[in-house]
């Protein structure tokens, strides 16, 4: 079956470091990849999302690459800030109207100023 | 759009009360999820609907939990009788039928004491 690994967490960094967060998967077709965050008190948004091999998703600083070759998408960002301070879910999906979502099991983020 | 709409956004109940959870998605989306987010499992899938009806229920850990769909604006989790291990926060997400992104509710965060 699907599964999503991630680095296991806490992650804490001073502000203005860099961030990477690993994630690999195991898939059986050629999934779509996406990273999710979830703030305090709140449910899971979509960060980005890749579709294809070597697409990049990209989104308020933060980006991923889909690497097939690696089955990774490792999520970064060249300089964080206290207000990213959450959980981060990296996912994947089937497609194809197979809509069940596999999710890793999130990694959090602290950020000290 | 108002996006994902959860109540009670908060549930305190004694053990072996019956607890009714309500979800109304996103108008158009024609998939609905239930997850259940707790520490120790991190997000678990409980079930999913697509077009108001239930595709696979594989997550919905025993008998005493049940969803339903009766149309496209609206859904509800049962769980009848409660149980203190049932205590997590509970997320419903809706998606449409191609792309694979979901829109997720704030939660409701049950209590069973």
């Amino acid at each position: 079956g699907n599964s999503v690994t991630q680095m296991e967490g806490p992650v804490t960094l001073s502000e203005e470091a860099f961030l990477t967060i690993n994630c690999t998967y195991t898939a059986t077709g050629y999934p779509s990849l996406f990273w999710y965050v979830q703030y305090p008190g709140e449910g899971l948004q979509l960060l980005l999302k890749a579709t294809k091999a070597d697409d990049k998703g990209s989104n308020k600083g933060f980006e991923a690459t889909y690497r097939k070759e690696t089955t990774s998408f490792h999520l970064e960002k060249g300089s964080v800030q206290v207000s990213d301070s959450a959980v981060y879910f990296c996912a994947l999906s089937e497609g194809g109207g197979y809509q069940k979502v596999t999710f890793g099991t999130g990694t959090k983020l602290q950020v000290i100023p | 759009d108002a996006g994902v709409i959860q109540s009670p956004r908060h549930e305190v109940t004694e053990m072996g009360q019956e607890v009714t959870l309500r979800c109304k998605p996103i108008s158009g989306h024609d998939y609905l999820f239930w997850y259940r987010q707790t520490m120790m499992r991190g997000l678990e899938l409980l079930i999913y609907f697509n077009n108001n009806v239930p595709i696979d229920d594989s997550g919905m850990p025993e008998d005493r939990f049940s969803a339903k769909m009766p149309n496209a604006s609206f859904s509800t989790l049962k769980i009848q009788p409660s149980e203190p291990r049932d205590s997590a926060v509970y997320f419903c997400a809706s998606s449409f039928s191609e792309g694979g992104e979901q829109y997720f509710g704030p939660g409701t965060r049950l209590t069973v004491t």
